[in-house]
């Protein structure tokens, strides 16, 4: 089956830095890429997703990179700010499964 | 949270005691799913469900059962509970993945000690 590795665990940054967190993925077939965001005491909620026929995707202040070669992916906070702080997870599905396969998490914290 | 709801919230039980933590869904999302989060394992699937009656295992199935008898109620089960399934349980839904329309929706969790 997929295996998803996320790095780093926890990210600390200043208010107005970027942050980007890297996952890697085994499955060749996968074909769906999704970031999710926690914030505390809720349930992860969709942020941005990219399939495997696009190398990037943005929506203002976040966006994925893909490279299928490399077999990893990674989200890209820019300008980040304190509303930004909550675990993050990335996941892949391959077109032969159903359901996703997620990583360990980025717990994000922006410092004012 | 997309309307769902997961029932409770909260439980505290003993061990061997038998569990049930519910989910209901107002979408009408033919797939659901139960997810166990712990610190340094993520998200990780017990079961889900592909339809009315149609359910299959995930990575972490072991000691955990289910049950879907209509479109809008999933049932976690845990048959005797143990003190490594304490743990925050998620359900989500979602479209069928042929769809291309994959996005999870999360419930709000329930968070499960078991002493």
């Amino acid at each position: 089956g997929e295996n998803v590795e996320q790095h780093p665990s926890t990210l600390s940054v200043q208010e107005g830095d970027s942050a980007v967190i890297k996952c890697t993925y085994s499955d060749s077939a996968s074909n769906y890429f999704p970031w999710y965001k926690q914030e505390l005491g809720k349930g992860p909620q969709l942020i941005i997703d990219i399939r495997s026929n696009v190398g990037e995707k943005k929506d203002q202040r976040i966006a994925v990179t893909l490279n299928k070669t490399a077999k990893h992916f990674s989200l890209h906070i820019t300008e980040t700010q304190p509303e930004d702080s909550a675990v993050y997870f990335c996941a892949a599905k391959s077109s032969g499964y159903s359901t996703l396969t997620f990583g360990k998490g980025t717990m994000l914290l922006v410092s004012p | 949270d997309a309307g769902i709801t997961q029932s409770p919230r909260h439980k505290v039980t003993e061990t061997g005691t038998p569990v049930t933590l519910r989910c209901h869904q107002t979408e009408n999302h033919r797939y659901m799913y139960w997810y166990r989060q712990d610190p340094g394992h993520g998200l990780r699937l017990i079961h889900y469900s592909y339809g009315v009656k149609d359910t299959d295992k995930g990575e972490v199935s072991d000691g955990y059962s289910v049950s879907r008898s209509k479109t809008e109620d999933f049932l976690l089960t845990l048959e005797s509970a143990t003190s490594s399934q304490t743990s925050v349980y998620f359900c989500a839904i979602s479209d069928p993945p042929e769809t291309t329309n994959e996005k999870l929706f999360f419930g709000s969790g329930t968070q499960l000690s078991v002493l």
